[in-house]
């Protein structure tokens, strides 16, 4: 069956533009969580996505990021004004449910570079 | 808060030996913790994880970990380690928002 898909899976772009990241869930899954992933700071949870209820953000690094999720489904996580240290690899991962007992699954990720 | 510490970035083991990757976690509630593994250029995916019904798990590849409380630890081992193992190792604690607190990693080196 199809996992999650992230696209695109490089992007290269120039420091001050703006870069959206898609991320396609598998189907079914009510939860969606994005997480960063870039040298000397291992893996860091971004933004979390339940049903209907409201995101928590509480990871967003700044308010140069944002996060939406349309109709429970694709999420679009985007970076305005890219800076160098945005750079990294962005890592979606989806769950049937919010509970802690469930499995996330993750996407292969979109890796950014911003010159 | 929930966070977990891995020791040693990198472990390096001959083909064939015991692989133990360590990681001890710091929890104000019972844990959910997990491992997961990246392979080069791939996404994380699950080798297994812990949920309060048995200590011992057991994941794929022939992985397992034993969840210790009075160490708070949960370490993760291989009898015998294969060229294929070779990759990066994430443990990982469930934090309050659901999300996944992860390690530094180890990154795992097979040695023929």
């Amino acid at each position: 069956g199809a996992g999650v898909s992230q696209s695109p899976s490089n992007k290269v772009t120039e420091k001050g533009k703006d870069v959206e990241l898609r991320c396609d869930p598998i189907s079914g899954h009510t939860a969606l969580y994005w997480y960063r992933q870039s040298l000397g700071q291992g893996l860091e949870f971004l933004i979390y996505f339940q049903g209907n209820s409201a995101p928590d953000k509480s990871g967003l690094p700044s308010d140069r990021f944002s996060a939406e999720r349309t109709g429970g489904s694709v999420s679009t996580l985007t970076i305005q004004r890219t800076q160098q240290e945005d750079s990294a690899v962005y890592l979606c991962a989806s769950s049937l449910g919010g509970g802690p007992h469930n499995e996330q699954f993750f996407g292969p990720g979109t890796r950014l570079t911003v010159l | 808060a929930q966070s977990v510490t891995q020791l040693g970035s990198h472990v390096s083991v001959s083909e064939g030996a015991l692989v133990l990757l360590r990681c001890n976690y710091s929890s104000s509630v019972p844990p959910y913790l997990f491992w997961y593994v990246q392979y080069p250029n791939q996404g994380l995916q699950l080798l297994l994880k812990y949920t309060s019904a048995a200590t011992l798990v057991k994941g794929i590849n022939g992985f397992e970990a034993e969840f210790k409380k009075s160490e708070t630890s949960f370490h993760l081992t291989k009898p015998s380690a294969h060229m294929s193992d070779a990759a990066e190792y994430f443990c990982a604690v469930r934090g309050n928002n659901n999300d996944m607190r992860f390690g530094a990693g180890t990154r795992l080196t097979v040695k023929p």
